[in-house]
């Protein structure tokens, strides 16, 4: 059975703290990809990478930035969170290839205090 | 920005009813896609279509991709309380592996 999984499902951080949110896939894709969702506003694309050690911004990248060492491994990290960051993060993986499906994760529901 | 609107952005129906859900979009899209999201999860793909004037089935649900690639919609037949869930459609232009995501569409079908 394939899957994406999330470091966490719930967190809460304060004002300023770093915060990382890390995402395996199981499926061996080439490309990962990080999300937030907010009500009203779908998901907006934040960074996502197509190999390991690349990567490319999204739509909204500001406030964030990401890390791919390894292939299965793709991390969010929040260097100095914001309440406006409060947010559910999505990460998903697809393989090569235009129109190919992505598999998501279950989310991280962030909130910052 | 591309932007994908989707209507409307909320919808609460009887089991039985049939709904059709739209995403418009003023750009040109090579491909698009919907995806089922439950509570606590995350999204899953129902269908990609990637011709305009396509049309695909899925049992109960009929998805079609406009003429000019610019919009697509979603018609359930007889919604039943397992259809409830969040539509998402997702949009991907030439040349890119990025998808540009509706707005969505809440649905709930009561018993």
């Amino acid at each position: 059975d394939v899957k994406v999984t999330q470091s966490s499902r719930y967190l809460v951080k304060r004002t300023g703290e770093k915060v990382f949110l890390e995402c395996v896939q199981d499926m061996d894709h080439e490309n990962m990809f990080w999300y937030r969702q907010d009500p009203g506003l779908g998901l907006r694309l934040i960074y996502f990478s197509y190999d390991v050690k690349m990567k490319e911004k999204g739509d909204i990248p500001e406030g964030y930035s990401v890390s791919r060492e390894k292939k299965e491994r793709f991390s969010l990290i929040l260097e100095s969170a914001s309440t406006n960051q409060t947010s559910m993060y999505l990460c998903a993986s697809a393989s090569w290839g235009p129109a190919n499906e992505q598999f998501f994760g279950p989310g991280t529901r962030l909130t910052v205090l | 920005t591309q932007l994908l609107e989707q209507s409307p952005q909320f919808l609460s129906i009887q089991e039985g009813e049939n709904l059709t859900v739209y995403c418009n979009s003023s750009s040109v899209f090579s491909s698009l896609q919907w995806y089922r999201q439950e509570p606590g999860e995350g999204p899953v793909l129902l269908v990609t279509v990637v011709t305009g004037g396509e049309v695909k089935k899925l049992k109960r649900l009929t998805f079609q991709f406009g003429d000019a690639r610019k919009d697509s919609s979603l018609h359930i037949t007889a919604a039943q309380p397992g259809d409830t869930g969040l539509y998402l459609c997702a949009g991907s232009t030439s040349g890119t592996y990025k998808y540009i995501f509706g707005t969505g569409t809440r649905l709930k079908v009561l018993a």
